[in-house]
């Protein structure tokens, strides 16, 4: 019973590293997400895919960079990181995307710090 | 393009008490509505959803929620509250045809004993 596993769970950054979060997903399901949470802020959009080979922008796409080469994965990638990349991330994952009203499951979220 | 507000950031309540949280939302189209909780240190999970039909939902753990189109209100209830509900909930909107989810603030629930 994996669901949408994500690792690291937590992760301390120097200002300017980079680095990947990692997302899978056993259930497959074509659409995939990475949302960020933020205390007051709710949860904001980065980056979705709808299927392999295909990535679109959220609500706050910069500083973060997605690729989809799989149906079970979908990385986030830091390039250069900042104090405001500073947040619990969170990867989910739905059958065929929100417009039809599926359920999105999430993962356990990545707490990432950058100092 | 839509919009969620989440009227309470937080909500304290005596164990046993009624409760509701209230989730008003913005969109020129027909939307789908959730709730999802999150309790400490964990993911998201689904209580509830509205797709079409009825407008009083209900999910799991005894919560409901009424659709309001004229209000567009979509606000969570629970007639009996226990310490174990104590957690974050999100309400979000998507709209019809939109492959996103939109969030609200959300709104920390917690119990007093």
């Amino acid at each position: 019973n994996a669901g949408v596993t994500q690792t690291p769970k937590f992760q301390v950054l120097k200002t300017g590293q980079s680095m990947t979060l990692q997302c899978a997903q056993d259930m497959n399901h074509e659409y995939m997400s990475w949302y960020r949470q933020d205390p007051g802020m709710g949860l904001r959009l980065i980056h979705y895919s709808v299927g392999a080979g295909i990535t679109d922008q959220g609500e706050v796409p910069n500083g973060y960079n997605v690729s989809r080469s799989t149906t079970e994965d979908f990385p986030l990638r830091l390039l250069s990181a900042a104090p405001s990349q500073t947040s619990v991330y969170f990867c989910a994952s739905s059958y065929s995307g929100t417009f039809s009203g599926n359920t999105i499951y999430f993962g356990e979220g990545s707490w990432l710090t950058v100092v | 393009a839509q919009s969620v507000t989440q009227l309470d950031s937080q909500v304290p309540v005596f164990e046993e008490a009624p409760v509701e949280l209230r989730c008003n939302y913005s969109s020129s189209v027909s939307v789908y509505l959730f709730w999802y909780v999150q309790y400490p240190n964990q993911g998201l999970q689904l209580l509830l959803k509205y797709l079409s039909g009825s407008t009083l939902v209900k999910g799991i753990n005894g919560f409901e929620a009424e659709f309001n189109k004229s209000q567009t209100s979509f606000h969570l209830r629970k007639p009996s509250v226990h310490i174990s509900d104590t957690a974050e909930y999100f309400c979000a909107v998507s709209e019809k045809g939109a492959q996103k989810l939109v969030f609200g603030q959300g709104t920390r629930l917690t119990i007093n004993p």
